[in-house]
């Protein structure tokens, strides 16, 4: 089983549609994040969580929301989808050395 | 703003031949720089990092060079391999923020 897995791998929904992304993980890290990467702009972060009491926004948090259920579930949500949302996102985690992330697979996400 | 930027889309190098990836960057507070490495429908994976500490790291084929005055490091492979081929991203973190600022990404082709 992968150390960090992201449900669905793909989706595709309507605008106005509420949406959750899910993301488990085995590392056992305490670090949480959302990734969303669109061609030409790279990685940019969304919502982070250093601790399942612990949200921070990220650069781009408008018009999501997260949830740190546990440990090990962070979950991702688009209360009302819109186009602009449409693109690859992931899930990652790191320990408290900070010796980078651990990825998951990523969700590729469409909103028409 | 782009803090960290990758300002070539894409590089085609020979098999054998030695490829050069660059990334500049702005934030003067920024001391851990990290190479991922994508393919696609994977999430990224980590490759290789260096600590501002240093100028140079050396993992294998992969070297990473580090250039404080100039704000930019550079990513070496030697020899190319076609296993090469993905998409490269420069990532950048400062003291104690515990989070990753990534570039734009680089894609990488390695011609037989």
């Amino acid at each position: 089983d992968a150390d960090v897995t992201q449900t669905p791998r793909n989706r595709i929904t309507k605008t106005g549609k509420r949406i959750m992304l899910e993301c488990s993980q085995t590392k056992g890290h305490d670090r949480m994040y959302w990734y969303r990467q669109d061609p030409g702009l790279g990685l940019r972060l969304i919502y982070y969580s250093f601790d399942v009491k612990d949200i921070n926004k990220g650069e781009i948090s408008d018009g999501y929301s997260v949830s740190r259920q546990a440990q090990a579930k962070f979950s991702l949500s688009l209360e009302s989808a819109i186009p602009n949302q449409t693109a690859l996102y992931f899930c990652a985690t790191s320990d408290l050395g900070f010796g980078g992330y651990t990825f998951g697979s990523g969700t590729r996400l469409t909103v028409v | 703003d782009q803090q960290v930027k990758q300002n070539s889309p894409s590089l085609s190098v020979q098999e054998g031949r030695i490829s050069i990836l660059n990334c500049d960057y702005t934030n003067s507070m920024f001391d851990y720089f990290l190479w991922y490495k994508k393919y696609p429908a994977e999430g990224p994976t980590f490759l290789i990092s260096i600590s501002s500490i240093k100028d140079k790291n050396e993992d294998g084929r992969f070297t990473v060079f580090l250039n404080k005055s100039a704000k930019h490091l550079s990513l070496h492979i030697v020899p190319s391999q076609p296993g090469d081929s993905a998409v490269y991203f420069c990532a950048a973190s400062a003291r104690g923020a515990q989070k990753l600022v990534f570039g734009q990404g680089t894609r990488l082709t390695i011609n037989p």
